[in-house]
């Protein structure tokens, strides 16, 4: 069965700084990955998507994120944080032939001025 | 609509009462998915429905729960008996073909069972 480890509930940082939101997965078959996000008060949307191809995956916001089979993780990259960044930030996951998106816990970003 | 549209937004109940849930998935999507999000928590699985293949009710907490699509398009997530650990934010989405396809989510309707 497949899952999603996100390592940190929380990650506060000031403005302009860079940040890293670590995902990791778990599954015996290929995969496709997502990160979403989800604002105060809003839907859940997505940011950026890995289904094959390039392990590298940029999405919006500026941000990008790198899928490394070896070490399957997931993680979600942005050089330089803004205020309005802040939110909730989930990886997901599913199998190639899989019927569920399975996500993680979710990880709180607060960017701070 | 232009979106996934769930209603109600906001439901309160008490205890033991049945409570319906709808969404109004986007047109032409064929894939429509359940999940909840309570509060501190990541989003749960409860049911994913693709074309006219049998719905994947693997992840549904109870017999409590159950759902259909009607017509390949509205759903609606039932739950009897209601519960004060069913208190969640019910989130619903739909994408055009499936897994590989991006998921657009409603709002969700915020359920309190008191």
């Amino acid at each position: 069965a497949q899952s999603v480890t996100q390592l940190d509930s929380q990650v506060p940082v000031f403005e302009e700084a860079p940040v890293e939101l670590r995902c990791n997965y778990s599954s015996s078959v290929s995969v496709y990955l997502f990160w979403y996000v989800q604002y105060p008060n809003q839907g859940l949307q997505l940011l950026l998507k890995y289904l094959s191809g390039s392990t590298l995956v940029k999405g919006i916001n500026g941000f990008e994120a790198e899928f490394n089979k070896s070490q399957t993780s997931f993680h979600l990259r942005k050089p330089s944080v803004h205020i309005s960044d802040t939110a909730e930030y989930f990886c997901a996951v599913s199998e190639a032939s899989g019927s569920r998106l399975t996500f993680g816990e979710g990880t709180q970003l607060t960017v701070n001025p | 609509g232009a979106g996934v549209s769930q209603s109600p937004s906001n439901k309160v109940t008490e205890k033991g009462k049945d409570v319906e849930l709808r969404c109004d998935p986007i047109s032409g999507h064929t894939a429509l998915y359940w999940y909840r999000q309570s509060l501190g928590q990541g989003l749960e699985f409860l049911i994913y429905f693709q074309g006219n293949s049998a719905p994947d009710k693997s992840g549904l907490p109870s017999d409590r729960f159950s759902a259909e699509r009607t017509g390949g398009s509205v759903s609606t997530l039932t739950i009897q008996r209601t519960q004060q650990e069913d208190s969640a934010v019910y989130l619903c989405a739909s994408s055009l073909q499936g897994m590989n396809t991006e998921a657009f989510f409603g709002q969700g309707t915020r359920l309190t069972v008191v």
